[in-house]
C-alpha cells in the first residue's frame, strides 16, 4: 500500500543544473499537486494537475515545468536551478473527497 | 489566486491551556476546507476535512468549525499537551474543474510543560 511515492529524498545541485523530481500515486486519484515548503510560508502550490493531460499554474510556478505523464505520475522539472529554489518539495494527490495524500518530501539544495 | 490566511502566526502556551486558531479563505467556488498537523521533516497529517457550512468535527481534544458564508474556520485544542507542539495548516479547495488546493502559512504552536 504505497500511496504517494516521491523521489529523490535528497538532492544537491549547482546553480544552472537541471533535474526532475518524480512522483507517483497508486490510488487512482485524478488530482495531483506539487508544493514547496519554506520557513514561515507553509506549503505554496507550484503546479497542479486536475486529470491526466492537464496542468495548471499555482502560486509560484516560475522556474518550474511539470508533466502529467499518465494518471499515476506527475513530475516536476527545474530546467536551470537557482539558489532561490532551495526548499523542501512535496507531491500530493487527491481523489475528490477526504484528505490529500502526501509524499515524504524532497530536500533540495541549490548551491 | 486564493488568499488563505491563518492567525496567529505562532502561539506559546502552557500545558493544560486551551487554544484556538483562525483560518480565513475566499468563499467563492468553495469546495472544502482542510486542517493538517505538520511536524518539521515529516509529511502533513490530516486532521479534518469539512465541506458544509456549519460543519463541526472533533478528534479527541481537537475540534474544528466551518463558516463558508463568511469564509472562516476555527481549530480548537482543549488542554494543550507538549506533544501538540507542531505547525497547524489549513487549506482551502475550490472546484474549477479540478480541485485547486491552497494552503495558509500555518500557525506554529509551542506547548511548554
Amino acid at each position: 500500500n504505497a500511496g504517494v511515492t516521491q523521489t529523490p529524498k535528497f538532492q544537491v545541485l549547482k546553480t544552472g543544473q537541471s533535474m526532475t523530481l518524480q512522483c507517483a500515486q497508486d490510488m487512482n486519484h485524478n488530482s495531483m499537486y506539487w508544493y514547496r515548503q519554506d520557513p514561515g510560508m507553509g506549503l505554496r502550490l507550484i503546479y497542479y494537475s486536475a486529470s491526466e493531460g492537464t496542468t495548471d499554474k499555482g502560486e509560484v510556478p516560475n522556474g518550474y515545468n511539470v508533466s502529467r505523464l499518465n494518471k499515476r505520475e506527475f513530475s516536476l522539472r527545474l530546467e536551470s536551478a537557482a539558489p532561490s529554489q532551495t526548499s523542501v518539495y512535496f507531491c500530493a494527490s487527491y481523489g475528490g473527497s477526504g484528505k490529500l495524500f502526501f509524499g515524504s518530501g524532497t530536500q533540495l539544495s541549490v548551491l | 489566486i486564493l488568499n488563505v490566511e491563518q492567525s496567529p502566526q505562532s502561539l506559546h502556551v502552557q500545558e493544560g491551556d486551551s487554544t484556538n486558531f483562525t483560518c480565513s479563505f475566499p468563499s467563492s467556488n468553495f469546495y472544502a476546507l482542510h486542517w493538517y498537523r505538520w511536524e518539521t521533516a515529516k509529511s502533513p497529517e490530516a486532521l479534518f476535512v469539512m465541506t458544509l457550512n456549519g460543519d463541526e468535527k472533533k478528534k479527541g481534544r481537537i475540534s474544528a468549525t466551518l463558516n463558508t458564508k463568511e469564509g472562516y474556520s476555527y481549530l480548537y485544542i482543549k488542554g494543550s499537551q507538549p506533544e501538540d507542539s507542531a505547525t497547524y495548516l489549513c487549506a482551502s479547495q475550490i472546484n474549477t474543474g479540478g480541485f485547486k488546493t491552497i494552503f495558509g502559512a500555518g500557525t506554529r504552536l509551542f506547548v511548554k510543560a
